[in-house]
């Protein structure tokens, strides 16, 4: 157990939905990251925040957005959805910013696009 | 374009058998180098990280090496066993930024 907390763990909806998924990072750790996971990708880094500030951008679609809150849980909103965005979502938490940081990560949530 | 490809794709070995799985890094500015162990379905777990001037490290049955100027990392794994059937991702960092490749399905049979 990492101490990472992801929700839900499977999501089925439909195209043209929205969804958010939830990440609470182990304790202590200021630094959040969002990472996609689809079949014939590797693991594709979105988003990361640090103290509830964005600090680095990957590849992240317009149609997806996330935030860190005062608590340091972060929510990833995935809006207008394509077949195309399911995947493997995985959270992951470290202490730092950058560097030589151990990143830990959640259990994932699956995501299913219909 | 940061990249970062791992040989093989996939690899089949006998329970306590060793085995050596490569990775090719074309990142710029190189921060470090990691190594993951992911198990179907769950997340990615560390086995190493090694900065551009570390050599080797270790980390129980696995054995990282690190050439940065030829830019290649190998992860050796020591006396196989079945709980290391699983895919091995190699990630270079550059700046905030981590670049994975698509991993190295390892799976270990009795």
């Amino acid at each position: 157990d990492s101490g990472v907390t992801q929700t839900p763990k499977h999501l089925i909806t439909a195209t043209g939905q929205r969804v958010t998924l939830r990440c609470s990072p182990r304790s202590g750790d200021l630094s959040v990251y969002w990472y996609q996971q689809s079949l014939d990708q590797g693991l594709q880094f979105l988003i990361q925040y640090y103290n509830g500030e964005e600090r680095a951008k990957g590849n992240i679609l317009e149609r997806f957005s996330a935030q860190q809150f005062p608590d340091l849980h972060s929510e990833l909103n995935l809006s207008s959805l394509e077949l195309g965005d399911s995947a493997l979502y995985f959270c992951a938490s470290s202490s730092g910013l950058a560097g030589v940081h151990e990143q830990y990560f959640g259990p994932g949530t699956r995501l299913t696009v219909t | 374009k940061n990249q970062v490809e791992q040989s093989p794709q996939s690899l089949i070995i006998l329970e306590g058998k060793n085995c050596t799985l490569q990775c090719n890094y074309t990142v710029s500015p190189f921060s470090n180098l990691r190594w993951y162990k992911q198990d179907t379905g769950r997340g990615p777990v560390s086995l190493t990280i090694m900065t551009f001037s570390e050599n080797t490290k270790s980390n129980g049955r696995y054995t990282a090496t690190l050439d940065a100027d030829t830019k290649q990392s190998s992860l050796h794994i020591t006396a196989s066993q079945l709980s290391d059937s699983a895919s091995y991702i190699c990630v270079a960092q550059t700046g905030y930024a981590l670049n994975f490749g698509k991993g190295t399905s390892l799976l270990v049979t009795p």
